[in-house]
């Protein structure tokens, strides 16, 4: 098992483009999660996704989207960059077998300048 | 706002030495208290949790306390080794699997040999 796995590892872009954050599981979980994580403020979830097509909003969804049409894969959307979305995201799943247990993944460093 | 505030910020110990870090809750719905560790680098992994049906959880050299009429729960690390020297992180959520987790804001810890 990959577990989760998040692509791509580092990402430059400049304010005002376009890029989706891949994320993907293979330990068939149903719930899965993205988050964001700057220094000193804890991880702040972005999206969650409950099953394939069943999305919802956590904390700090301003400037994001997210899709769901697989068990497997999450992607997360940034339509518009901004140097504010600059940070480093990490993907989560879990399921009813895993208990609470969230399963991370890498992460993806994104830098907007 | 559903909050877990967390300290110290960072933590220096020496190497056989006692790390404590503690969090504090407000949402007495609040059922599951896990602690997360996190190398750099990497993703967080799950390292210990608790319910509040129990006053402390001891797995290896890593106990919880938890403290209901307090609102607060606290990790110890016994006997701590250089290669504990990461970030740790708590959470706590108030639903069973699928719970949307709200961290703290992170505690370096940096064990000295």
């Amino acid at each position: 098992n990959a577990g989760v796995t998040q692509t791509p590892k580092f990402r430059i872009l400049k304010i005002g483009q376009s890029m989706t954050l891949q994320c993907a599981q293979d330990m068939n979980h149903n719930y899965m999660y993205w988050y964001r994580q700057d220094p000193g403020m804890g991880l702040k979830l972005i999206y969650y996704s409950v099953g394939a097509g069943i999305t919802d909003k956590g904390e700090v969804p301003n400037g994001y989207n997210v899709s769901r049409s697989t068990t497997e894969d999450f992607p997360l959307r940034l339509e518009l960059a901004a140097p504010s979305q600059t940070s480093v995201y990490f993907c989560a799943s879990s399921s009813w077998t895993s208990g609470d247990t969230q399963y991370f993944g890498p992460g993806t460093r994104l830098t907007v300048l | 706002q559903q909050q877990v505030k967390q300290s110290p910020q960072s933590l220096i110990v020496q190497k056989g030495g006692i790390s404590i870090i503690n969090c504090a809750y407000e949402n007495t719905a609040f059922d599951y208290f896990p602690w997360y560790q996190q190398f750099p680098g990497k993703g967080p992994a799950l390292l210990i949790a608790i319910r509040p049906d129990v006053s402390e959880k001891k797995e290896g050299r890593f106990t919880i306390s938890f403290n209901k009429s307090a609102k607060q729960f606290s990790l110890h690390i016994m006997d701590s080794q250089p290669g504990d020297s990461a970030t740790y992180f708590c959470a706590a959520s108030k639903e069973t699997s699928g719970s949307r987790l709200t961290f703290g804001e992170g505690t370096q810890l940096t064990v000295n040999p």
